[in-house]
């Protein structure tokens, strides 16, 4: 049972680049979140997915996209990288929406130069 | 605002020492979450609780929602319990189901 899991776990971005953050599940969770994780500072939500299909903006979103693709995968985009993004970037999922014990990824860590 | 603090921020222990770590929060609040980050690892939950209290092993997890603080235990301390320990909220009248996460309490328990 892999619970969830991202892809990559380490990436080098130039400023300006792109990259998508791919994150799935395997636990049958209504909901995905995606947050970043930065020295000095707690986890901050950059966007979620309440249930299939739905998307909305948590804290952070600026500079990021997200897609729904289906239940299972909920993808992280930057469209053009700044080093402002970079960080320690989790997934994660629960079985509803606010609700339920939360599930992580194992991290995925950018480097935008 | 801090709306999630936890202390202390960071905690040595020798092996076998019975160890707190704390959390306050200023926000009404419908759950918390004690999370445990190894280095360089993942995140794993380790509590969602709402009242009272709850142990795992030797892990101890209680809560007071009128003096809005919890605490975490561990029993018998072992350096393998070595890790980032975070305290996170829901916010009760959040309307993102945004967890609120303190900054972690890094606890080193040495041989």
């Amino acid at each position: 049972n892999a619970g969830v899991t991202q892809t990559p776990k380490f990436q080098v971005l130039k400023t300006g680049q792109s990259m998508t953050l791919q994150c799935a599940q395997d636990m049958n969770h209504n909901s995905m979140y995606w947050y970043r994780q930065d020295p000095g500072m707690g986890l901050r939500l950059i966007y979620y997915s309440a249930s299939e299909g739905t998307t909305d903006k948590g804290e952070v979103p600026n500079g990021y996209n997200v897609s729904r693709l289906n239940k299972r995968e909920f993808s992280l985009r930057l469209e053009s990288a700044a080093p402002s993004q970079t960080s320690v970037y989790f997934c994660a999922s629960s079985v509803l929406w606010g609700a339920g014990e939360l599930f992580f990824g194992e991290g995925s860590r950018l480097t935008v130069l | 605002k801090n709306e999630v603090e936890q202390s202390p921020q960071n905690l040595t222990a020798q092996e076998g020492e019975f160890i707190t770590i704390n959390c306050s929060y200023s926000v009404g609040i419908s759950a918390l979450h004690w999370l445990q980050q190894h280095p360089g690892g993942g995140i794993v939950s380790l509590f969602m609780l709402s009242s009272g209290k709850k142990k795992h092993g030797r892990l101890i997890a209680t809560i007071n929602i009128q003096e809005k603080h919890s605490s975490l235990h561990i029993t018998a301390s072992h350096p393998r319990d070595s890790a980032v320990y975070i305290c996170a909220v829901m916010d009760y009248g959040g309307s993102q189901g945004n967890l609120i996460f303190g900054k972690g309490t890094k606890l080193s328990v040495k041989p």
